[in-house]
Protein backbone atom coordinates (compact mmCIF):
# COMPACT_ATOMS: atom_id res chain seq x y z
CA UNK A 1 0.00 0.00 0.00
CA UNK A 2 2.54 2.73 -1.08
CA UNK A 3 0.70 6.02 -0.69
CA UNK A 4 4.11 7.43 -1.81
CA UNK A 5 5.81 6.42 -5.54
CA UNK A 6 9.41 7.11 -6.07
CA UNK A 7 11.97 6.22 -8.90
CA UNK A 8 14.02 5.59 -9.93
CA UNK A 9 14.49 1.75 -8.31
CA UNK A 10 18.02 2.51 -9.13
CA UNK A 11 20.96 5.20 -9.91
CA UNK A 12 24.00 5.15 -11.03
CA UNK A 13 26.26 8.05 -11.37
CA UNK A 14 30.06 9.04 -11.58
CA UNK A 15 31.71 10.91 -9.37
CA UNK A 16 31.28 15.26 -9.04
CA UNK A 17 27.55 14.22 -11.19
CA UNK A 18 24.33 15.33 -9.61
CA UNK A 19 22.06 12.59 -8.59
CA UNK A 20 18.23 13.14 -8.56
CA UNK A 21 15.17 10.78 -7.32
CA UNK A 22 12.00 11.79 -7.58
CA UNK A 23 8.43 11.10 -5.38
CA UNK A 24 4.99 11.73 -5.85
CA UNK A 25 2.23 11.43 -3.84
CA UNK A 26 -1.62 11.80 -3.81
CA UNK A 27 -2.72 12.58 -0.13
CA UNK A 28 -3.30 15.81 -0.16
CA UNK A 29 -2.83 16.24 3.91
CA UNK A 30 0.78 14.82 4.10
CA UNK A 31 2.46 17.82 5.42
CA UNK A 32 5.73 16.67 5.80
CA UNK A 33 8.23 15.52 3.65
CA UNK A 34 11.60 14.05 4.79
CA UNK A 35 13.94 12.51 2.89
CA UNK A 36 16.00 9.23 4.35
CA UNK A 37 19.43 7.37 3.66
CA UNK A 38 20.33 3.80 4.56
CA UNK A 39 23.82 2.05 4.34
CA UNK A 40 23.54 -1.45 4.41
CA UNK A 41 22.51 -3.12 7.95
CA UNK A 42 21.65 0.17 9.20
CA UNK A 43 18.16 1.86 10.21
CA UNK A 44 17.36 4.83 7.99
CA UNK A 45 18.82 8.02 8.98
CA UNK A 46 17.16 11.49 8.05
CA UNK A 47 18.73 13.18 5.90
CA UNK A 48 16.56 16.71 4.87
CA UNK A 49 13.10 16.95 5.08
CA UNK A 50 10.41 19.86 3.92
CA UNK A 51 6.97 21.19 4.57
CA UNK A 52 4.96 22.09 1.65
CA UNK A 53 4.91 26.04 2.68
CA UNK A 54 8.50 26.42 0.38
CA UNK A 55 9.57 25.12 -2.74
CA UNK A 56 12.83 24.08 -2.08
CA UNK A 57 15.07 23.22 0.72
CA UNK A 58 18.98 23.43 0.66
CA UNK A 59 21.63 21.77 3.18
CA UNK A 60 24.86 21.71 1.61
CA UNK A 61 25.19 19.18 -1.24
CA UNK A 62 21.74 17.86 -0.74
CA UNK A 63 18.16 20.36 -2.02
CA UNK A 64 14.66 19.01 -1.85
CA UNK A 65 12.45 20.30 -4.57
CA UNK A 66 9.06 20.45 -3.86
CA UNK A 67 5.96 21.02 -6.80
CA UNK A 68 3.06 21.35 -4.29
CA UNK A 69 0.22 21.34 -7.29
CA UNK A 70 1.97 18.51 -8.79
CA UNK A 71 1.89 16.48 -5.69
CA UNK A 72 5.64 15.78 -6.66
CA UNK A 73 9.20 16.37 -4.58
CA UNK A 74 12.31 15.35 -5.38
CA UNK A 75 15.93 15.47 -3.82
CA UNK A 76 19.00 16.54 -5.73
CA UNK A 77 22.41 15.30 -4.64
CA UNK A 78 25.34 17.89 -6.31
CA UNK A 79 28.71 16.92 -6.64
CA UNK A 80 27.92 13.29 -5.76
CA UNK A 81 30.63 11.45 -3.96
CA UNK A 82 31.38 7.63 -3.26
CA UNK A 83 30.23 7.61 0.30
CA UNK A 84 27.00 8.85 -1.30
CA UNK A 85 26.58 4.99 -2.38
CA UNK A 86 23.00 4.30 0.16
CA UNK A 87 19.90 3.85 -0.74
CA UNK A 88 17.69 6.97 -0.58
CA UNK A 89 13.78 7.08 0.53
CA UNK A 90 11.30 9.63 0.76
CA UNK A 91 8.59 10.07 2.45
CA UNK A 92 5.46 11.42 3.63
CA UNK A 93 3.40 12.07 7.07
CA UNK A 94 0.71 13.96 8.64
CA UNK A 95 2.19 14.86 11.74
CA UNK A 96 -0.95 16.22 13.52
CA UNK A 97 -2.76 12.45 13.53
CA UNK A 98 -2.37 10.21 16.65
CA UNK A 99 0.08 7.82 15.32
CA UNK A 100 2.52 10.32 13.07
CA UNK A 101 3.35 7.04 11.22
CA UNK A 102 5.43 8.00 7.94
CA UNK A 103 4.59 6.30 4.65
CA UNK A 104 8.16 5.26 2.64
CA UNK A 105 8.67 5.06 -0.97
CA UNK A 106 9.82 1.63 -1.82
CA UNK A 107 13.54 3.54 -2.67
CA UNK A 108 16.10 4.20 -4.90
CA UNK A 109 19.95 2.43 -4.61
CA UNK A 110 22.21 4.97 -5.46
CA UNK A 111 25.60 4.07 -6.68
CA UNK A 112 28.42 6.38 -7.20
CA UNK A 113 31.04 5.26 -9.69
CA UNK A 114 34.92 7.13 -8.36
CA UNK B 1 21.49 4.99 25.51
CA UNK B 2 23.10 7.10 22.83
CA UNK B 3 20.59 5.76 19.86
CA UNK B 4 17.93 3.19 19.28
CA UNK B 5 18.80 -0.45 19.96
CA UNK B 6 17.59 -3.45 18.71
CA UNK B 7 18.32 -6.77 19.40
CA UNK B 8 18.75 -10.08 18.29
CA UNK B 9 20.18 -8.54 15.21
CA UNK B 10 19.31 -11.28 13.44
CA UNK B 11 16.92 -14.45 13.80
CA UNK B 12 16.60 -17.59 12.50
CA UNK B 13 12.91 -18.78 12.81
CA UNK B 14 12.03 -21.80 12.09
CA UNK B 15 7.99 -22.04 10.47
CA UNK B 16 5.40 -21.98 13.48
CA UNK B 17 7.93 -21.17 16.38
CA UNK B 18 7.25 -17.70 18.32
CA UNK B 19 9.95 -15.17 18.32
CA UNK B 20 10.18 -11.98 19.78
CA UNK B 21 12.10 -8.86 18.99
CA UNK B 22 13.26 -6.02 21.21
CA UNK B 23 13.77 -2.03 21.22
CA UNK B 24 15.19 -0.07 23.52
CA UNK B 25 14.30 3.45 22.28
CA UNK B 26 16.24 6.42 23.71
CA UNK B 27 16.17 7.48 26.90
CA UNK B 28 12.83 9.75 27.33
CA UNK B 29 11.42 9.11 23.94
CA UNK B 30 7.76 9.48 24.47
CA UNK B 31 6.93 8.20 21.17
CA UNK B 32 7.72 4.42 19.95
CA UNK B 33 7.52 3.31 16.42
CA UNK B 34 7.37 -0.10 14.65
CA UNK B 35 8.25 -1.07 10.95
CA UNK B 36 8.23 -3.88 8.88
CA UNK B 37 11.32 -3.35 5.81
CA UNK B 38 10.55 -6.14 3.30
CA UNK B 39 13.51 -7.16 1.10
CA UNK B 40 14.19 -4.27 -1.32
CA UNK B 41 11.22 -2.40 -0.50
CA UNK B 42 10.60 0.28 1.87
CA UNK B 43 9.28 0.23 5.77
CA UNK B 44 5.88 -0.15 6.21
CA UNK B 45 4.01 1.01 9.72
CA UNK B 46 3.40 -1.99 11.96
CA UNK B 47 2.14 -0.15 15.28
CA UNK B 48 2.57 3.24 17.10
CA UNK B 49 3.09 4.08 21.00
CA UNK B 50 2.72 6.99 22.97
CA UNK B 51 4.22 6.26 26.29
CA UNK B 52 2.79 2.69 27.45
CA UNK B 53 -0.39 3.26 25.53
CA UNK B 54 -0.49 1.52 22.31
CA UNK B 55 -2.40 4.09 20.12
CA UNK B 56 -2.33 2.47 16.83
CA UNK B 57 -1.62 -1.04 15.85
CA UNK B 58 -3.39 -0.91 12.00
CA UNK B 59 -0.46 -2.03 10.66
CA UNK B 60 0.21 -5.28 12.11
CA UNK B 61 -0.40 -7.62 9.16
CA UNK B 62 -2.56 -10.09 10.94
CA UNK B 63 -3.05 -11.57 14.79
CA UNK B 64 -0.45 -13.13 14.92
CA UNK B 65 1.79 -10.04 15.79
CA UNK B 66 1.67 -8.54 19.09
CA UNK B 67 3.49 -5.53 20.64
CA UNK B 68 4.00 -4.46 23.82
CA UNK B 69 5.55 -1.17 25.75
CA UNK B 70 4.11 -1.72 29.50
CA UNK B 71 6.54 0.72 31.48
CA UNK B 72 6.81 2.85 28.65
CA UNK B 73 10.36 2.68 27.33
CA UNK B 74 11.55 -1.08 26.17
CA UNK B 75 9.23 -2.06 23.11
CA UNK B 76 8.89 -5.74 22.25
CA UNK B 77 7.65 -6.77 18.89
CA UNK B 78 6.49 -10.54 19.35
CA UNK B 79 5.04 -12.89 16.02
CA UNK B 80 3.46 -16.30 16.35
CA UNK B 81 3.88 -18.97 14.88
CA UNK B 82 5.91 -17.69 12.18
CA UNK B 83 5.24 -17.83 8.71
CA UNK B 84 8.09 -17.39 5.57
CA UNK B 85 5.92 -14.32 4.52
CA UNK B 86 7.02 -12.81 8.06
CA UNK B 87 10.58 -12.40 6.60
CA UNK B 88 12.22 -9.38 6.31
CA UNK B 89 14.16 -6.66 8.71
CA UNK B 90 11.94 -5.07 11.81
CA UNK B 91 13.00 -1.24 12.30
CA UNK B 92 12.26 0.48 15.09
CA UNK B 93 12.08 4.25 15.65
CA UNK B 94 11.60 6.82 18.57
CA UNK B 95 10.78 10.16 18.84
CA UNK B 96 10.91 12.77 21.60
CA UNK B 97 7.60 14.21 20.15
CA UNK B 98 4.18 13.53 20.90
CA UNK B 99 3.14 15.13 17.97
CA UNK B 100 4.63 16.11 14.72
CA UNK B 101 7.45 13.11 15.20
CA UNK B 102 10.20 15.28 13.44
CA UNK B 103 12.84 13.66 15.15
CA UNK B 104 12.27 9.99 14.08
CA UNK B 105 15.54 7.56 15.02
CA UNK B 106 15.71 4.54 13.86
CA UNK B 107 17.63 1.25 15.03
CA UNK B 108 19.33 -0.78 12.59
CA UNK B 109 17.00 -3.08 12.58
CA UNK B 110 16.23 -6.95 13.64
CA UNK B 111 16.61 -9.18 10.22
CA UNK B 112 14.38 -11.82 10.42
CA UNK B 113 14.37 -15.07 8.60
CA UNK B 114 11.47 -17.38 8.58
CA UNK B 115 12.79 -21.28 7.31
Amino acid sequence: QQQVKQSPQSLIVQKGGISIINCAYENTAFDYFPWYQQFPGKGPALLIAIRPDVSEKKEGRFTISFNKSAKQFSLHIMDSQPGDSATYFCAAMIPETNNNDMRFGAGTRLTVKP
Amino acid sequence: GAGVSQSPRYKVAKRGQDVALRCDPISGHVSLFWYQQALGQGPEFLTYFQNEAQLDKSGLPSDRFFAERPEGSVSTLKIQRTQQEDSAVYLCASSDAQTGGRGYTFGSGTRLTVV
